[in-house]
């Protein structure tokens, strides 16, 4: 199958600091990426779907502020979670498709805020 | 909207049994995709399995196939010969045919368990 990247895998961040989350799609290019949240015991949260070159299309109750989400080109595209807060601690995953039926997903990121 | 369940929150097994997985979703449309998804302890999601809902016959991978009853609404996994490192989450999703909107629907997941 598709290689997807999702780098970095865990970050430690100071409350109030941003990170950038970044999901390469390694062999196939990317017309569409989602990303989502997972909590503890939980299932997949899809957080906003982004196209390359055109805005991210956030879900309900997602603060588009705070997650900031770029798409520039079609192998990669960015989370940048602004001012964190502990509160955004969670375990963030990326996932793409490019003309096939499923989509691949990246290693996911381990994000704690402290 | 399209909706997805997974009523099982927990099974465990025994190595080399077989184990059933349910899975039921609501949709109005008449084509569409549906997977499951594994994900280990490592977090990374596996693809298992795939159907297409225009194919009568269920999909099969190796000691993986399901029952997908379109009528019903019902797409099970059933995993033979459990290996202990078919342990993990499982994940049933859904996700239209229509281009360009290939966001998946998932279940709450089934968390298996095997037993040696």
């Amino acid at each position: 199958g598709a290689v997807v990247s999702q780098h970095p895998s865990w970050v430690i961040c100071k409350s109030g600091t941003s990170v950038k989350i970044e999901c390469r799609s390694l062999d196939f290019q990317a017309t569409t990426m989602f990303w989502y949240r997972q909590f503890p015991k939980q299932s997949l949260m899809l957080m906003a779907t982004s196209n390359e070159g055109s805005k991210a299309t956030y879900e309900q109750g997602v603060e588009k502020d705070k997650f900031l989400i770029n798409h520039a080109s079609l192998t990669l595209s960015t989370l940048t979670v602004t001012s964190a807060h502990p509160e955004d601690s969670s375990f963030y995953i990326c996932s793409a498709v490019g003309g096939h039926t499923e989509a691949f997903f990246g290693q996911g990121t381990r994000l704690t805020v402290v | 909207a399209q909706t997805v369940t997974q009523s099982q929150p927990e099974m465990s097994v025994q190595e080399a049994e077989t184990v059933t997985l349910s899975c039921t979703y609501d949709t109005s449309e008449s084509d569409y995709y549906l997977f499951w998804y594994k994900q280990p302890p490592s977090r990374q999601m596996i693809l298992v399995i795939r159907q297409e809902a225009y194919k009568q016959q269920n999909a099969t991978e190796n000691r993986f196939s399901v029952n997908f009853q379109k009528a019903a609404k019902s797409f099970s996994l059933k995993i033979s010969d459990s290996q202990l490192g078919d342990a993990a989450m499982y994940f049933c999703a859904y996700r239209t045919s229509n281009f360009g909107n290939e966001k998946l629907t998932f279940g709450t997941g089934t968390r298996l368990t095997i037993i040696p």
